[in-house]
């Protein structure tokens, strides 16, 4: 089936620095989307992207739909505390009626 | 605001019990879905429902079933639970255009299988 590969499992970063994550597969997919995980609650759904080579931002996040359609990337800018938690990326191929998820990158953040 | 609310965030049975675990979201939505997390292996999609009394198996059905009897409940039930199905269940909604794509997730139950 297809899977996703999402690097790096983990990060550890100084408050202030730029962020940068990816998710790649060996199948294309159609969307692809990024959800963001706090400490002891639900996935929130962060960005969505429906169209290769799309570049969309929310605030300090930006996210890329690769232009292969085989992988995206998660930037975030200027990093705060409330950035740490848990981030997913996850796709739809086409055809396919399942989401599929990365293994998640775990943020932490030194004040 | 979308609410996802899942009806216990921890809980404890034991092997051979049966379990149901109850999901309620109240922004009529007609997509739910049921995942579990488990570290290292991100969500994987149990069974998801595009209608009431319509389900779909997911990734990884074995073992679970679900009801979906009014639009905003869906519930996962656990028919033996074992020991392996120890792990973090979330329940997630979407509305009519994006059926394959949860956007509204509750906040979890955290299942303990002894």
């Amino acid at each position: 089936g297809q899977q996703l590969n999402q690097s790096p499992q983990s990060m550890f970063i100084q408050e202030g620095e730029d962020v940068s994550m990816n998710c790649t597969s060996s199948s294309i997919f159609n969307t692809w989307l990024w959800y963001k995980q706090d400490p002891g609650e639900g996935p929130v759904l962060l960005i969505a992207l429906y169209k290769a080579g799309e570049l969309t931002s929310n605030g300090r996040l930006t996210a890329q739909f690769g232009i292969t359609r085989k992988d995206s990337f998660l930037n975030i800018s200027a990093s705060i505390p409330s950035d740490v938690g848990i981030y997913f990326c996850a796709g739809l191929g086409q055809g396919a009626q399942k989401l599929v998820f990365g293994q998640g990158t775990r943020l932490t953040i030194n004040p | 605001d979308v609410k996802v609310t899942q009806s216990s965030r921890y809980l404890v049975k034991r092997t051979g019990e049966k379990v149901f675990l109850e999901c309620v979201q109240d922004m009529d939505h007609e997509n739910m879905f049921w995942y579990r997390q488990d570290p290292g292996l991100g969500l994987r999609l149990i069974y998801f429902s595009y209608d009431v009394k319509m389900k779909e198996k997911g990734d990884i059905p074995e073992g679970y079933s679900v009801s979906r009897e009014k639009k905003e409940r869906f519930s996962l039930i656990l028919e033996s639970a074992s020991t392996n199905q120890t792990s973090m269940y979330l329940c997630a909604s979407s509305p009519p255009g994006a059926i394959y794509q949860p956007q509204h997730f509750g906040d979890g139950t955290r299942l303990s299988i002894l």
